[in-house]
């Protein structure tokens, strides 16, 4: 059964740090993409991060450019995402999900269950 | 970016209706659309991809339809559990964009 389960989540106040993980079981970790996805308090979904199987090939959204860093390590399981100089609008549950690509088409399949950033004073 | 507008915003509707979901993206995104599920307080849940190919274990109540610019989410026979939020989602270039989401209520 493929599961993903972040944490990591947490209160944390204007200009401060936070380290998401999200470790993966089930399936071969190494040989898929992998996401993150956000959606703010009572908004919609907000694509945020992808990264490739080797963790060399990295895209993010631009609101986050030079503050988040997304990574990963295929002996653990495991996608992070490192996210710097925190603002209140980055407040949201990040969910990591699994990315699935065949015949040149990709897309979200499995989803963890998220957790929650709140930046605040 | 490449907008993606989901229409309408929210929609009633009883159980045993047959509803449509409509996105349209601001450029052509050939087939590279899904749709996803959302219910209260939990993860978003994948149904379709490239369009119209269902997930594995989503039932066939459920069926997408479009290419280039349109695209539509239809679902048959509503029971309760399929009231919940949808959002489309285009996967053809960076930075990928969701629709603003439908919200599908029980009238």
């Amino acid at each position: 059964e493929v599961q993903l389960v972040e944490s990591g989540g947490g209160l944390v106040q204007p200009g401060g740090s936070l380290r998401l993980s999200c470790v993966a079981s089930g399936f071969s970790f190494s040989t898929h993409w992998m996401s993150w996805v956000r959606q703010a308090p009572g908004k919609g979904l907000e694509w945020v991060a992808n990264i490739n199987q080797p963790g060399s090939g990295k895209f993010s959204v631009d609101s986050v450019k030079g503050r988040f860093s997304i990574s990963r390590d295929n002996m653990k399981n495991s996608v992070y995402l490192q996210m710097n100089s925190l603002r209140a609008e980055d407040t949201a549950v990040y969910y990591c999900a699994r990315i699935y690509c065949s015949g040149g088409s990709c897309y979200y399949d499995y989803w963890g269950q998220g957790t929650l950033v709140t930046v605040s004073s | 970016d490449i907008q993606m507008t989901q229409s309408p915003s929210s929609l009633s509707a009883s159980v045993g209706d047959r509803v449509t979901i409509t996105c349209r993206a601001s450029q052509d995104i050939r087939n590279h659309l899904a749709w996803f599920q959302q219910k209260p307080g939990k993860a978003p849940r994948s149904l379709i991809y490239d369009a119209s190919t269902l997930q594995s274990g989503v039932p066939s109540k459920f069926s997408g339809d479009g290419s280039g610019t349109d695209f539509t989410l239809t679902i048959i026979s509503l029971q309760p559990e399929d009231f919940a939020t949808y959002y489309c989602q285009q996967f053809h270039s960076y930075p990928y964009t969701f629709g603003q989401g439908t919200k599908l209520e029980i009238k």
